[in-house]
């Protein structure tokens, strides 16, 4: 069975700090996608990346960068100079290749940044 | 623009009724996802649908109905079978692809709410 866990339930943190989102993953498949997604207050779940097990090249995106380690079967979220614009709550997700296309989410990250 | 429609944003229910959330889809995904988001908990999949006129239960479809007529379209029916309804609800699609596999996209999501 697949799994995501995402260890941090809440983190709280000042403007300004980085801050650092943990994915740990479980799966038999040697395919697979890794995906974050950013819940603001307002509700809809963002799409931010997706990642195959393929690739283990870190990836940056502006103040956001992924840290993909297949040795610790980790996909870790860092957000660089955190600003109260990324408070949210944050899902890791985990998605199977051909078969199901069910994804398995985590129970998220809620991420606090205090002006 | 291409999106997830959802409505109503905020549904009021009485005990006893049916109601039915509205999902409709412009990005000519093949699935489509129905999602029971409760606070301060992660997803969880009630069903969806990969075909037209097809749909399979995901993990809490009792006292929930759906159907898929038309590719667009996914509605979710909550019964009055359903005890404890009061959540947000979140419809998804995602392209369905040969190899590879796809994020999910997201609708802004209804809130409904049992009196």
């Amino acid at each position: 069975a697949q799994k995501v866990t995402q260890a941090q339930t809440e983190i709280s943190v000042v403007e300004k700090e980085d801050v650092t989102l943990d994915c740990v993953y479980e799966t038999r498949d040697t395919t697979y996608y890794l995906f974050w997604y950013k819940q603001p207050p307002s509700g809809e779940l963002v799409f931010l990346i997706r990642r195959n097990s393929f690739d283990e090249q870190n990836e940056i995106s502006g103040r956001y960068s992924w840290n993909f380690q297949k040795s610790t079967s980790s996909f870790n979220f860092t957000i660089t100079a955190s600003q109260v614009v990324d408070s949210a709550v944050y899902f890791c997700a985990l998605g199977p290749s051909g078969g199901s296309y069910i994804p398995t989410f985590g129970r998220g990250t809620s991420l606090i940044v205090h002006p | 623009d291409g999106g997830i429609t959802q409505s109503p944003k905020y549904l009021f229910r009485k005990e006893g009724q049916n109601v039915t959330l509205s999902c409709e889809q412009n990005l000519n995904h093949d699935a489509m996802y129905w999602y029971r988001q409760d606070p301060g908990q992660g997803l969880r999949l009630i069903y969806y649908s990969q075909i037209v006129n097809d749909f399979q239960k995901g993990d809490i479809a009792e006292g929930y109905s759906v159907s898929r007529e038309k590719k667009e379209s996914f509605p979710l029916t909550v019964t009055s079978a359903q005890k404890n309804p009061t959540a947000f609800y979140l419809c998804a699609s995602s392209m369905i692809r040969d190899s590879g596999y796809n994020e999910q996209f997201f609708g802004p999501g209804t809130r409904l709410t049992v009196l």
